[in-house]
């Protein structure tokens, strides 16, 4: 049972908007702390996606974009293209310095 | 641009230790920042094993603390991770990641599948 809770699937057509949610707790999101979000793809390692729940690093397309109020979340993708399938993943941290992530959802482009 | 590479045996038998190495290249890892250990089993999700900061400050997933320790070899620039115990549950892939003061994993290595059995 994760920390954080997120839908196990989504979908969308090509050039639809989507949106991934992800739920805290008044400890973590809800206390301020920062979102992250990551991009995974099979046999490969987690790509930093969003950072401090809205900031994209450097070569991330501004196609991909994140909030966050009360004790939620959310990664939002417009535009979407077939290429953005792949698995997502949220994390966020506490008062302790301890990281936790999401269960994950698997985006399918239709 | 740095880079992490994780390194140690891919095949524990149940209740040994599995050990592991990350080499950080680079990057000093006594500049700052913190350096984490995050475990993805088959088919399932993330999950953060702990860090180890610049200063040598460890924390730990409540839920593996008993069985984990992090340690630094700043010499060799590498930082590892030592889980006693384990099980088949223990099996997954092993990343090694750099995260800054709000806690995000900017940089991973590319993982080590490592399997407990005998």
């Amino acid at each position: 049972q994760s920390v954080l809770t997120q839908p196990p699937s989504v979908s969308g057509a090509p050039g639809q908007r989507v949106t991934i949610s992800c739920t805290g707790s008044s400890s973590n999101i809800g206390a301020g702390y920062d979102v992250h979000w990551y991009q995974q793809f099979p046999g490969t390692a987690p790509k930093l996606l969003i950072y401090n729940d809205n900031n994209r690093p450097s070569g991330v397309p501004d196609r991909f974009s994140g909030s966050k109020s009360g004790t939620s979340a959310s990664l939002v993708i417009t535009g979407l293209q077939p290429e953005d399938a792949a698995d997502y993943y949220c994390q966020s941290y506490d008062s302790t310095l301890s990281a936790f992530f999401g269960g994950g959802t698997t985006l399918t482009v239709l | 641009q740095v880079q992490l590479l994780e390194s140690g045996p891919r095949l524990v038998k149940p209740s040994e230790t599995l050990s592991l190495t990350c080499t950080v290249s680079s990057y000093s890892l006594t500049i700052g920042f913190h350096w984490g250990w995050i475990r993805q089993p088959p088919g399932k999700g993330l999950e953060w094993i702990g860090s180890i900061y610049h200063s040598g400050s460890t924390y730990y997933n409540p839920s593996l603390k008993s069985r984990v320790k992090i340690s630094m070899d700043t010499s060799k620039n590498q930082f590892s991770l030592q889980v006693l115990s384990v099980t088949a549950a223990d099996t997954a892939v092993y990343y090694c990641a750099r995260a800054d003061g709000s806690v995000n994993f900017d940089y991973w290595g590319q993982g080590t599948l490592v399997s407990v059995s005998s």
